[in-house]
């Protein structure tokens, strides 16, 4: 079975363009959270997301939006790109509600 | 608000020499731990969960225990192929099952 892959792998952009991220999560897992991992540091949670509804955000500005469609994939929007933003974007899909996460490998956003 | 701390940053081992990485945390309640090996332009990759203190889980060269501020993750005989980073993360009982709050990381090297 396929585990939970990412889309682009890498992206470069430039400071104030937008970026939207994708995400298929393992067959039949109804969750997807979304983590931002900077260089050297772990990852921080952005969103999750159950059933196509949002069940949890973390500590991102409005320019980060998700949403989750009817076959449980994932897209990750980030709007008015920051130098900041640049990071290792990570998607996780888990069973159910409390199940452990399986990560994809992620998509490394370059913003110059 | 939640909080892991992870020692040391970085652990340079001969192969066969044994040791142990420190995970310690605040969480207002903690529903789980979670240890992660995490290669390099890759995903984390589950290894274990800890629900309560007490709790021990062994897999293969790893042996990873919880008590209530701490968890370590004990490492036998290791191998080069074990050269990775191990990351700790918790998930609090009042948060989303997707969130966990993770640990900086710990930065592992066994030498041949």
């Amino acid at each position: 079975d396929a585990g939970v892959t990412q889309s682009p792998t890498h992206l470069i952009k430039t400071r104030g363009q937008h970026v939207t991220l994708r995400c298929s999560p393992i067959s039949g897992h109804k969750s997807v959270s979304w983590y931002q991992q900077v260089l050297g540091q772990g990852p921080q949670f952005i969103f999750q997301y159950y059933e196509k509804e949002e069940r949890g955000r973390g500590n991102f500005p409005d320019r980060f939006s998700a949403r989750q469609f009817p076959n449980y994939s994932s897209e990750l929007n980030v709007n008015a790109l920051l130098l900041g933003d640049s990071a290792l974007y990570l998607c996780a899909s888990s069973g159910g509600y409390n199940e452990k996460l399986f990560f994809g490998s992620g998509t490394q956003l370059s913003v110059l | 608000e939640d909080q892991v701390t992870q020692s040391p940053e970085a652990l340079r081992l001969q192969e066969g020499e044994s040791s142990s990485l420190n995970c310690s945390y605040t969480v207002s309640g903690l529903r789980g731990l979670f240890w992660y090996r995490q290669d390099p332009g890759k995903g984390p990759e589950f290894l274990f969960t800890l629900y309560s203190a007490g709790e021990e889980k062994e897999k293969e060269r790893l042996k990873a225990t919880l008590t209530k501020k701490e968890s370590f993750l004990h490492i036998t005989a290791p191998k080069p192929e074990d050269s990775a980073t191990y990351l700790c993360a918790v998930q609090a009982v009042d948060t989303s099952y997707g969130k966990l709050t993770f640990g900086q990381g710990t930065i592992l090297t066994v030498h041949p």
